[in-house]
């Protein structure tokens, strides 16, 4: 079965950095896009950026171009988002989710979640 | 960007009868091929969002038939022809058409 299972919460100061993993199994890696959305505390979901898988091409939302970067692996179906600079206002749960190949959408399966805590 | 706006923002149902949740976006999510761009989600209490709806009408993979999807170009509509218990959670429209992909604020529906 389809699973992606995502790395364990963090606790970061301002200005560091973190890195969330996103492993899958279950279909073939690189058949699908894989895109990061975050949900800050009680608020609604925000779309963060996608890759595509079989030739690594990402897009990345405006706002935050120049912090993020997605990544594969693809010889352990694992993806990455690392975010930098962190700002209190980073303080979110961060999803994974498998998407079409090539067009953006129909996120069928969805990691379990990363809480990411940004506090001095 | 494309601004996707929902309504109502809470939404309190009686089991068994209908509900309907509407989407509008600030920009035609309709594409020459036929399809909208356009995707239902629903995050239940506790969990990760899960898809209802994808371009526009289609049902996803395993989602009761109750749920239905309709509309074109700017509006949308998330029909729920009979509500059940565990429906219960915040709805959520996206338009997967441009980059950046946007979110609808969300729609909480909860049992009356």
């Amino acid at each position: 079965q389809v699973q992606l299972v995502q790395s364990g919460a963090e606790v970061k100061k301002p200005g560091a950095s973190v890195k969330v993993s996103c492993k899958a199994s279950g279909y073939r890696f690189d058949s699908y896009g894989l895109s990061w959305v975050r949900q800050a505390p009680g608020q609604g979901l925000e779309w963060m950026g996608w890759i595509t898988i079989y030739n690594g091409n990402t897009h990345y939302a405006q706002q935050l171009q120049g912090r993020v970067t997605m990544t594969t692996d693809t010889s352990t179906s694992t993806a990455y988002m690392e975010l930098r600079s962190l700002r209190s206002d980073d303080t979110a749960v961060y999803y994974c989710a498998r998407g079409r190949w090539l067009q953006l959408g129909g996120f069928d399966y969805w990691g379990q979640g990363t809480l990411v805590t940004v506090s001095s | 960007d494309i601004v996707m706006t929902q309504s109502p923002l809470s939404l309190p149902v009686t089991p068994g009868e209908p509900a309907s949740i509407s989407c509008r976006s600030s920009h035609s999510l309709l594409q020459s091929n036929g399809y909208n761009y356009l995707d239902w989600y629903l995050q239940k209490p506790g969990q990760s969002p899960q898809l209802l709806i994808y371009l526009g009408s289609n049902r996803a993979s395993g989602v009761p038939d109750r749920f239905s999807g309709s509309g074109s170009g700017t509006a949308f509509t998330l029909t729920i022809s009979r509500v059940e218990a565990e429906d219960v959670g915040v709805y959520y429209c996206m338009q997967v058409l441009q980059i950046p992909g946007t979110f609808g604020g969300g729609t909480r529906v909860e049992i009356k």
